[in-house]
């Protein structure tokens, strides 16, 4: 397609259960970044691939949290042994190259919640 | 650390109705500004963006510009319509390689006929 996608869109499960969340970002784009939105909050920072290389994941909460991004291209979420506080909107953005224009293409996002 | 802070909502006009949502904003350095725009069911999209001081940035009728001595960006349109019903996020990004974006909590706009 030619924008962000985002699967799945909503995810339930319970506390201490595994989560992978998908992105698979515009073509072409090597940066791709993660983002959290709880409710009535906006988005805020996770990780950020250029490439395949995770060049910053200081927005990333705790070691329950992983992703990889193998061939620069699809993006997957990781979330162990999940917690109510992690129930949330997870938003992944691409765009084409770092820092230029502030673009950030978004997908819709997968909505998390945890039981 | 950098911070942005967003006019509280939600925000209900009746159509052609004049808005404002106001935004300002803690940084270090100068950094540059957007809105963003979530319509119903879409994902984020850039609405606008101002680069340095005293810019203004401009998109479908949406305004806002750049203020450093009040750091703020406050986001006006002069007649709004139905089809703007949206949430509106200020965002900065305040340097480095990353292009991490900061962002307010959003102000919902409602916009009737």
């Amino acid at each position: 397609g030619a924008g962000v996608s985002q699967t799945p869109s909503n995810k339930v499960t319970e506390k201490g259960k595994y989560v992978e969340l998908r992105c698979d970002p515009i073509s072409g784009h090597t940066a791709l970044y993660w983002y959290r939105q709880s409710l009535g909050q906006g988005p805020e920072f996770l990780i950020y691939f250029q490439g395949t290389g995770a060049a910053d994941d200081s927005g990333l909460p705790n070691d329950r949290f992983f992703a990889v991004r193998p061939e620069g291209s699809v993006s997957t979420l990781k979330i162990q042994r999940t917690e109510r506080g992690d129930s949330a909107v997870y938003l992944c953005a691409s765009s084409s190259r770092q820092g230029d224009t502030g673009e950030l293409f978004f997908g819709e996002g997968s909505r998390l919640t945890v039981l | 650390g950098d911070s942005v802070t967003q006019m509280e909502g939600p925000v209900t006009l009746s159509e052609e109705a004049f808005l404002t949502i106001n935004c300002t904003y803690t940084a270090t350095g100068y950094p540059s500004l957007f809105w963003y725009v979530q319509y119903p069911g879409e994902g984020l999209q850039l609405l606008l963006k101002a680069t340095k001081a005293d810019d203004k940035g401009s998109n479908k009728g949406f305004e806002a510009t750049y203020r450093k001595e009040t750091t703020s960006f406050h986001l006006e349109k002069g007649s709004v319509q139905v089809s703007d019903s949206a949430v509106y996020f200020c965002a900065l990004y305040s340097g480095g390689s990353n292009y991490k974006l900061t962002f307010g909590k959003g102000t919902l706009l409602t916009v009737n006929p």
